[in-house]
């Protein structure tokens, strides 16, 4: 079965540092698609990127960073020079590309409460 | 704003109960999702429709149901309510089934059950 494990359950920084939320996964497919979601206090979903299993290139958005390593199953995020507004739960998940009743479900990770202090 | 939209935002009700939760995906997106994210479980999947159809299911339990209408909104049911099922329930839409596609979720429905 699939599993997403972030270990982090809280990290708290200062404004401008960096942080990397990791995320590590099981997955018995060979083709599957990773994700990262956040959640503002507000209580949305914000989807922030998709990762397909055969590219592993990083990629880069602005000041934030995704370090996909598939030799260690792992999909690390990181926020260079982080703000407050970046204050979130950040969410890993996976989705298998396989059929059959799975099919279509993201499975997530418990998440990660980000503080970022002034 | 993801354009998926979801009713009511709030919802208090007592055990014994039945509540309808709605949802409207976005413009031109043919799948539903719903998942619960409760304190103890997290975020979890429940179900999914495509174009009508019943497509995935996931730990939903059978006081619960789901459906997709021609419009394509979907509601989810919740019956004989528990205390243990308060929670935060989200929609999520995306412009067909595969696995490739982005899941854009709603703003979520919050249910108090006491």
């Amino acid at each position: 079965a699939q599993k997403v494990t972030q270990a982090q359950t809280e990290i708290s920084v200062v404004e401008k540092e960096d942080v990397t939320l990791d995320c590590v996964y099981e997955t018995r497919d060979t083709t599957y698609y990773l994700f990262w979601y956040k959640q503002p206090p507000s209580g949305e979903l914000v989807f922030l990127i998709r990762r397909n299993s055969f590219d592993e290139q990083n990629e880069i958005s602005g000041r934030y960073s995704w370090n996909f390593q598939k030799s260690t199953s792992s999909f690390n995020f990181t926020i260079t020079a982080s703000q407050v507004v970046d204050s979130a739960v950040y969410f890993c998940a996976l989705r298998e590309s396989a059929g059959g009743t799975s099919y279509g479900k993201l499975t997530f990770g418990q998440g990660t409460i980000l503080t970022v202090h002034p | 704003d993801s354009g998926v939209t979801q009713t009511p935002k709030h919802l208090i009700t007592a055990t014994g109960q039945r509540v309808t939760l709605r949802c409207s995906p976005r413009s031109g997106d043919l799948s539903v999702y719903w998942y619960q994210q409760s304190l103890d479980q997290g975020l979890q999947f429940l179900i999914q429709y495509y174009n009508g159809e019943e497509r995935a299911k996931g730990n939903i339990l059978e006081r619960f149901s789901a459906q997709q209408f021609p419009d394509l909104h979907s509601e989810l049911n919740l019956s004989s309510l528990e205390l243990g099922d308060s929670a935060l329930y989200f929609c999520a839409s995306s412009v067909a089934t595969g696995p490739t596609y982005e899941q854009y979720f709603g703003p979520g429905t919050r249910l108090t059950v006491t």
